[in-house]
């Protein structure tokens, strides 16, 4: 079955600087990769998605993505983080059989 | 439009009881599924529906049931609570049509429930 793994649990990143949240995958076939963003008491909220195309993929809030086939990952990324953006964050795969699976979250933490 | 509802916002049980949580789309998704969120897993998929009347298994399915009568509606039921349920609920759609996979899902504001 695909999985995805994010391995840090903490991000810690000042207000204006660049922000990565790491993501790896495993997959049998073509894969289809989401971000998504949970804040305190919320369901989770799309951020973007990878299914073809070009490597580097936009999605809102200013985030954006890069699909790196020879490494099983997808990072994602903001060049100016802001306060705002702290919020937990999932990475998700999807197989061929509409199973959709997430990695542990992220918390990312963006100080003034 | 509505997007995705879920009732109720919180539940406590106790331990044997059963109870239905209640998961509604107004956006005509025929996909529907049902996660549970546990602090350091991230979500698990419990059982999914690619439309009415059809349901599968996801990761963690045991003690749950569902059913898909409606397109809008995907309840899921807890037979005999245990308190190894105890968790955050949430509800997910998209659309699936001709079967593609690649659709965003939307979420629910998610039910909490506590199993004593």
């Amino acid at each position: 079955a695909q999985s995805v793994a994010q391995p840090e649990d903490q991000v810690n990143v000042a207000e204006g600087n660049p922000l990565t949240v790491k993501c790896t995958y495993s997959v049998s076939g073509n894969p289809y990769l989401f971000w998504y963003v949970q804040y305190p008491n919320r369901g989770l909220q799309f951020l973007l998605k990878y299914i073809t195309g070009d490597n580097l993929v936009k999605g809102s809030y200013g985030f954006e993505a890069e699909f790196n086939k020879s490494q099983t990952s997808f990072h994602l990324k903001k060049p100016s983080a802001l306060v705002s953006d702290s919020a937990l964050y999932f990475c998700a795969v999807r197989g061929y059989n509409n199973d959709m699976r997430f990695g542990a979250g992220t918390r990312l933490t963006v100080k003034p | 439009n509505a997007g995705v509802t879920q009732t109720p916002k919180f539940q406590v049980l106790k331990t044997g009881q059963s109870m239905t949580l209640q998961c509604a789309q107004d956006m005509n998704h025929e996909y529907m599924s049902w996660y549970r969120q546990d602090p350091g897993m991230g979500l698990r998929l419990i059982h999914y529906s690619v439309g009415a009347g059809i349901t599968d298994q996801g990761e963690v399915p045991n003690g749950y049931n569902v059913s898909r009568s409606t397109t809008e509606d995907f309840p899921l039921r807890l037979l005999s609570a245990a308190p190894s349920q105890t968790s955050v609920y949430f509800c997910a759609s998209s659309y699936s049509g001709g079967g593609t996979i690649q659709e965003t899902q939307y979420f629910g504001p998610g039910t909490r429930l506590l199993v004593l």
